[in-house]
C-alpha cells in the first residue's frame, strides 16, 4: 500500500485566499483524522471522520475551516479565507478499528 | 486535555537507556506512542490497551498503568536511529472512537 497520500506537499498563499488540502487514506481504514502541527501548540486534532461521517469537529478553530469526506478514499480540508496564523504543517492520518495511526507526509502551509 | 510528557528533552550517548513518561488527568482507554524525525511525519510505534499492559518493539518497550493514568516508554541500549521527538497519544473512555490527544513531545538526541 502507498500509505496515506497528501497533496500538495507545500503551499504558499496570500492572506485572504482559499486553500484546499487533500488526503487519500489507506484502503480499508475506516477512520480519518486531520491534525495541525505548530511549534507553539504541538499536534492539534482538527476533525475526525468515522466511516466517512464527521464525528468530532470541536478542534476546528473557526468557521473559516471546513472539512469533507465524500467517500472512503478522499477527504479535503479547506480554509477560506486564509490568515497568516493558519501557517502550520497539516497532517492527515488514518486508522482501522481503533488501531495505530498512519500519518501522511503532511502539507506545509505558509500564508503571507 | 493534553497529556503531560516528561522530560521535555533528553541527550544520550549511544548505548545508554532512557525513560519517557506520559501522564493524563482523565481516565484512559489506550495510549499510543509515536516517533517523529525532523521534517517527517510521526510514525506509530505501539499501542497499549489494558491497564498494566507492557509491550516491546525491538529495544523499545512501554508500560501502561491504568490506575495511575500513566504510560512510560523505555528505550534501552539506544542507537543513533532513535533520535527524534517522541509523542504519546491518549484515547479517553468515550464512545466517540479513537481520537487521540497528543502530548507536547519529548525530544531525544542520541550522540555517538
Amino acid at each position: 500500500d502507498a500509505g496515506v497520500i497528501q497533496s500538495p506537499r507545500h503551499e504558499v498563499t496570500e492572506m485572504g485566499q482559499e486553500v484546499t488540502l487533500r488526503c487519500k487514506p489507506i484502503s480499508g481504514h475506516n477512520s480519518l483524522f486531520w491534525y495541525r502541527q505548530t511549534m507553539m501548540r504541538g499536534l492539534e486534532l482538527l476533525i475526525y471522520f468515522n466511516n466517512n461521517v464527521p464525528i468530532d469537529d470541536s478542534g476546528m478553530p473557526e468557521d473559516r475551516f471546513s472539512a469533507k469526506m465524500p467517500n472512503a478514499s478522499f477527504s479535503t480540508l479547506k480554509i477560506q479565507p486564509s490568515e497568516p496564523r493558519d501557517s502550520a504543517v497539516y497532517f492527515c492520518a488514518s486508522s482501522r478499528d481503533r488501531g495505530g495511526y498512519t500519518f501522511g507526509s503532511g502539507t506545509r502551509l505558509t500564508v503571507v | 486535555q493534553q497529556p503531560v510528557q516528561s522530560p521535555q528533552a533528553v541527550i544520550l550517548r549511544e548505548g545508554e537507556d532512557a525513560v519517557i513518561n506520559c501522564s493524563s488527568s482523565k481516565a484512559l482507554y489506550s495510549v499510543h506512542w509515536y516517533r517523529q524525525k525532523h521534517g517527517e511525519a510521526p510514525v506509530f510505534l505501539m499501542i497499549l490497551l489494558k491497564g498494566g499492559e507492557q509491550k516491546g518493539h525491538d529495544k523499545i518497550s512501554a508500560s501502561f498503568n491504568e490506575k495511575k493514568q500513566q504510560s512510560s516508554l523505555y528505550l534501552t541500549a539506544s542507537q543513533l536511529s532513535y533520535s527524534g521527538t517522541y509523542f504519546c497519544g491518549t484515547e479517553y473512555n468515550n464512545n466517540a472512537g479513537n481520537m487521540l490527544t497528543f502530548g507536547g513531545g519529548t525530544r531525544l538526541m542520541v550522540k555517538p
